[in-house]
């Protein structure tokens, strides 16, 4: 069964910094990779997805990507306290296509 | 604009009755899944489907069954609920089978006393 593990923190940084939030997977076969925002009694929301190897940028999003090492990262650059919610990785692919597996999330906060 | 939408968003019922969830899509997306979200679990899946009259069990779908009759539309019914279904119940839905990218309605808060 594909797992997927991420930190669940809580990760606190200071307003501008950088958070780095981290997410692995069990499933070699996986193909694509999702990163949603979830705010307090709210619904995830896609913030990016990334399919190959690498950096892919996007605002103040990076999302990084290394499928040898079966990781996958998300930088948040310049932290604002409105980024505070709980990040959730989703893989999909591989075994379960068509479906997504997701991660239990990681709860960021960050303080002015 | 196209949207998903879930009803009711807050239902208290009482255990051993059924219940009933509606998920209704308006983009034409040919899949769409139910997952429940509980503190310490995450997002897991309880029934999916790709199409008209096609449904799937995902890894929690004991006491749980979903039909689809078109493609707007997946009702997630609880046959009798039990208060380990108190939950937070969120729809989803992708455009096919190559395209894996979910877009979740804003879910329903179930309560089961």
């Amino acid at each position: 069964q594909k797992e997927v593990e991420q930190n669940s923190g809580p990760l606190s940084v200071p307003e501008g910094a950088i958070a780095s939030l981290n997410c692995t997977y069990s499933d070699r076969g996986s193909q694509s990779f999702f990163w949603y925002r979830q705010y307090s009694g709210k619904s995830p929301e896609l913030i990016m997805s990334i399919y190959s190897n690498g950096d892919k940028e996007d605002g103040r999003f990076t999302a990084q990507l290394n499928k040898a090492s079966q990781y996958v990262s998300l930088l948040i650059r310049d932290s604002q306290p409105s980024d505070s919610a709980t990040y959730l990785c989703a893989v999909g692919g591989g075994t379960s296509y068509g479906k997504l597996t997701f991660g239990q999330g990681t709860i960021l906060t960050v303080h002015p | 604009d196209a949207e998903i939408t879930q009803s009711p968003r807050h239902k208290i019922t009482e255990t051993g009755r059924q219940v009933t969830l509606a998920c209704h899509q308006t983009w034409n997306h040919n899949n769409m899944f139910w997952y429940r979200q509980d503190l310490g679990h995450g997002l897991r899946l309880i029934h999916y489907s790709y199409g008209v009259q096609d449904t799937n069990k995902g890894e929690v779908s004991d006491g749980y069954s979903v039909s689809r009759s078109n493609t707007e539309d997946l009702p997630l019914t609880l046959e009798s609920a039990a208060s380990s279904q108190t939950s937070v119940y969120f729809c989803a839905s992708s455009p096919d089978r190559g395209s894996e990218t979910q877009y979740f309605g804003p879910g329903t808060r179930l309560l089961v006393l």
